[in-house]
C-alpha cells in the first residue's frame, strides 16, 4: 500500500525568506506525485505535477519541487513567499499506469507567512 | 469552464434531520470523487464513481451516508439521519477519463460544502 507523509504540520516563516515544505511517500509501484494549495475556505488547487521525465518540476505561483527517487521524496520550495502564499499545501500519490484512479493524500502542511 | 460546483456551500441542520449535498462535475469528465475534510481526520475519501457507476464506497463511514450519480453532470450525497461527529467539509472531484495527455490522475476540486450538525 502505498502512503504519504508530510513531516511538518506547520510552517512559520517570514515574508520574503524561502522555504521548504516536505514529503516522502511509501510505495512499491512507480507513482505520479502532486502537490495541492488549500486557501481558507476554499477547495484544493493543483500546485505542481510530476509524472515522469525532469525531477525538477514548476508549478504556478513561483513554486517547484524535486522527485528524489532514491530517498522517495517530493519537496516543494519556493525561494521567496509572500503573505498571500499562507495556506495548506497537500503532497498526494498515485499509481502510475493502474487501474487505481484514487489519490493518497498526506495530512498538510500549514505555511504561514508572517510580515 | 466553471470548475466543479458544489451546493450548498454551507448547511445547518439538527442532529436527526437529513442533509444532501450536491455536486455537478466537470463537463466532460468521468471520474467523481466525494471527501470528507476534518481537523482530526484530514481529508478522506469516502466514494468514487467512474460513468455514473461507484467503484469504490470503503470509505463510506456507515448505513447513514449514500451517495448517487443519476447522470454524467449530477451527484448527490446524502446523510440520513445526520449526527453532530459528521460536521466537517465536504468536497466533491472529478477528473477526465483515461488515458488523457498529460494527465497523472490529478483531480480537480469543487470550493466545497461546510456541514454543521448541531
Amino acid at each position: 500500500a502505498q502512503s504519504v507523509t508530510q513531516l511538518d504540520s506547520q510552517v512559520p516563516v517570514f515574508e520574503e525568506a524561502p522555504v521548504e515544505l516536505r514529503c516522502n511517500y511509501s510505495s512499491s509501484v512507480s507513482v505520479y506525485l502532486f502537490w495541492y494549495v488549500q486557501y481558507p475556505n476554499q477547495g484544493l488547487q493543483l500546485l505542481l505535477k510530476y509524472l515522469s521525465g525532469s525531477t525538477l518540476v514548476k508549478g504556478i505561483n513561483g513554486f517547484e519541487a524535486e522527485f528524489n527517487k532514491s530517498q522517495t521524496s517530493f519537496h516543494l520550495r519556493k525561494p521567496s513567499v509572500h503573505i498571500s502564499d499562507t495556506a495548506e499545501y497537500f503532497c498526494a500519490v498515485s499509481f502510475s499506469g493502474g487501474s487505481n484512479y484514487k489519490l493518497t493524500f498526506g495530512k498538510g502542511t500549514l505555511l504561514t507567512v508572517n510580515p | 469552464d466553471a470548475g466543479v460546483i458544489q451546493s450548498p456551500r454551507h448547511e445547518v441542520t439538527e442532529m436527526g434531520q437529513e442533509v444532501t449535498l450536491r455536486c455537478k462535475p466537470i463537463s466532460g469528465h468521468d471520474y467523481l470523487f466525494w471527501y470528507r475534510q476534518t481537523m482530526m481526520r484530514g481529508l478522506e475519501l469516502l466514494i468514487y464513481f467512474n460513468n455514473n457507476v461507484p467503484i469504490d464506497d470503503s470509505g463510506m463511514p456507515e448505513d447513514r451516508f449514500s451517495a448517487k450519480m443519476p447522470n454524467a453532470s449530477f451527484s448527490t450525497l446524502k446523510i440520513q439521519p445526520s449526527e453532530p461527529r459528521d460536521s466537517a467539509v465536504y468536497f466533491c472531484a472529478s477528473s477526465p477519463p483515461y488515458p488523457h495527455p498529460g494527465w497523472g490522475y490529478e483531480q480537480y476540486f469543487g470550493p466545497g460544502t461546510r456541514l454543521t450538525v448541531t
